[in-house]
């Protein structure tokens, strides 16, 4: 069965220090999202893309996170400096088409803790 | 300003018993809505969804209700059984726009069945 894959599976960084996550999606889906996810919370979206296109990163907090897609395949966030309220489950996730209503699937996440 | 929302954090019920969660919503703009499962240090899980025609929607054990007038939506299991027991995640999700397919997400309800 196809899923979305994420590293690490886990993170313990150093506050100011840099710290990058990698997404691949299941095969052939156009649209990938990065979603954090704070303990006690659900998850909230940080960037979608749509091919290599951002279409939203509006909740994305551009002065230390930045995200890609070159080729719109796999996919990058970056956040630097990391910062201790960065600590939460970092989860990507992909769906297959645009402009119609779809579930996305999720990866297993990327469990950050900024200490 | 938390657009969707599942008042009750946690739910414990007997096996074989109904579990019934709910989730309310504000954006009278969302039009189709999803419940994801969530185990510890693992990704959402998709279950089912309910587009905004309808009322009901049904797989397996697993049923979907939604009320638009009351902007309200409940997920029922029956029978429920202990492998239910996770954190269940309501979402919903815009009818169109460059955010199509970006999903607003509940708390999570922490659904335990005992034997």
């Amino acid at each position: 069965e196809a899923e979305v894959a994420q590293s690490p599976r886990y993170k313990i960084t150093e506050k100011s220090q840099a710290v990058a996550f990698w997404c691949d999606p299941i095969s052939g889906h156009a649209t990938l999202y990065w979603y954090r996810q704070i303990l006690g919370q659900g998850p909230e979206l940080l960037v979608q893309f749509q091919d290599e296109s951002v279409v939203d990163d509006s909740q994305l907090p551009k002065d230390r996170f930045s995200a890609e897609r070159l080729k719109g395949v796999d996919s990058t966030l970056k956040i630097q400096p990391a910062e201790l309220g960065d600590s939460a489950m970092y989860l990507c996730a992909s769906s297959p088409r645009w402009g119609r209503r779809t579930e996305a699937f999720f990866g297993q996440g990327t469990r950050l803790t900024v200490v | 300003d938390q657009q969707v929302k599942q008042n009750s954090p946690s739910l414990s019920v007997q096996e074989g018993r109904i579990s019934i969660l709910n989730c309310d919503y504000t954006n009278s703009m969302f039009d189709y809505f999803l419940w994801y499962k969530k185990y510890p240090a693992e990704g959402p899980t998709f279950l089912i969804s309910i587009s905004s025609i309808k009322d009901k929607n049904e797989d397996g054990r697993f049923t979907v209700f939604l009320n638009k007038s009351a902007k309200h939506l409940s997920l029922h299991i029956v029978p429920s059984q202990p492998g239910d027991s996770a954190v269940y995640f309501c979402a919903a999700g815009p009818a169109g726009g460059t955010s199509y397919g970006k999903l607003t997400f509940g708390q999570g309800t922490i659904l335990t069945v005992h034997p």
